[in-house]
């Protein structure tokens, strides 16, 4: 069966510093693979998402960057973050355009 | 993808049915309505979908319009683990990025 393993559940920061989440899909093969965060209170908002190895598509213009060195691997990360980048992160996979399997997420505060 | 409008918050009964309501006016005839839910402090979890027919698996219905502008999402039994935020989203089959948009949801309280 396919698992998705996230980490760090939970994460503090200080302003400036760096952040590298990473997110493994078992189970599967050329799985599409994604990020969404969730500000408190909010809906999940679609941050990237990647078809395969190396090829990476950003949903909205931000402090983040994602890459995706395997293709069961996909990481976040910033070189510097804002207190703005406080939130729930979110990695996701999902085959053929079908349901999204989600991890159990990271909450990240930046201080 | 399709706008979807949902109520912000219902409250049900421990063990009554619960009714989602969603509105997605503007869906197309290639488009899905997918429902997941979100417990407190976790990741969403896929409920179910459907394309036209109505849909039922284990954890609930799915009954849409036959004009496909609303859909229903029916929880059975609801029991206190059901108090969740739901989401609806409707979306085409697209095997190149095909991310969900998630909305705010419903946020369903089960009392018991």
């Amino acid at each position: 069966s396919q698992t998705i393993h996230q980490w760090p559940a939970t994460l503090v920061q200080p302003v400036g510093s760096p952040l590298s989440l990473e997110c493994t899909v078992e189970g599967t093969s050329n799985p599409n693979l994604y990020w969404y965060r969730q500000a408190a209170g909010r809906g999940l908002q679609l941050l990237f998402y990647s078809v395969g190895i190396g090829q990476i598509s950003s949903e909205v213009p931000q402090n983040l960057s994602a890459s995706r060195p395997q293709d069961r691997q996909f990481i976040l990360s910033s070189k510097k973050l804002l207190l703005s980048d406080s939130g729930f992160y979110l990695c996701a996979w999902s085959l053929n355009g079908e349901k999204l399997f989600f991890g159990s997420g990271t909450q990240l505060s930046v201080l | 993808d399709a706008k979807t409008t949902q109520p912000p918050s219902m409250d049900c009964a421990e063990g009554r049915a619960a009714n989602l309501p969603c509105n997605h006016s503007t869906i197309s005839g290639n488009e899905y309505v997918y429902w997941y839910r979100q417990i407190h402090s976790q990741g969403p979890q896929y409920i179910i979908h459907g394309l036209k027919n109505n849909e039922t698996n284990e954890m609930a219905s799915l009954i849409i319009t036959e004009d496909r502008k609303s859909s229903t999402l029916i929880l059975p039994h609801a029991t206190l683990r059901d108090t969740a935020v739901y989401y609806c989203i409707v979306r085409a089959y697209n095997n190149a990025g095909n991310m969900l948009t998630f909305g705010g949801g419903t946020r369903l309280m089960v009392k018991p």
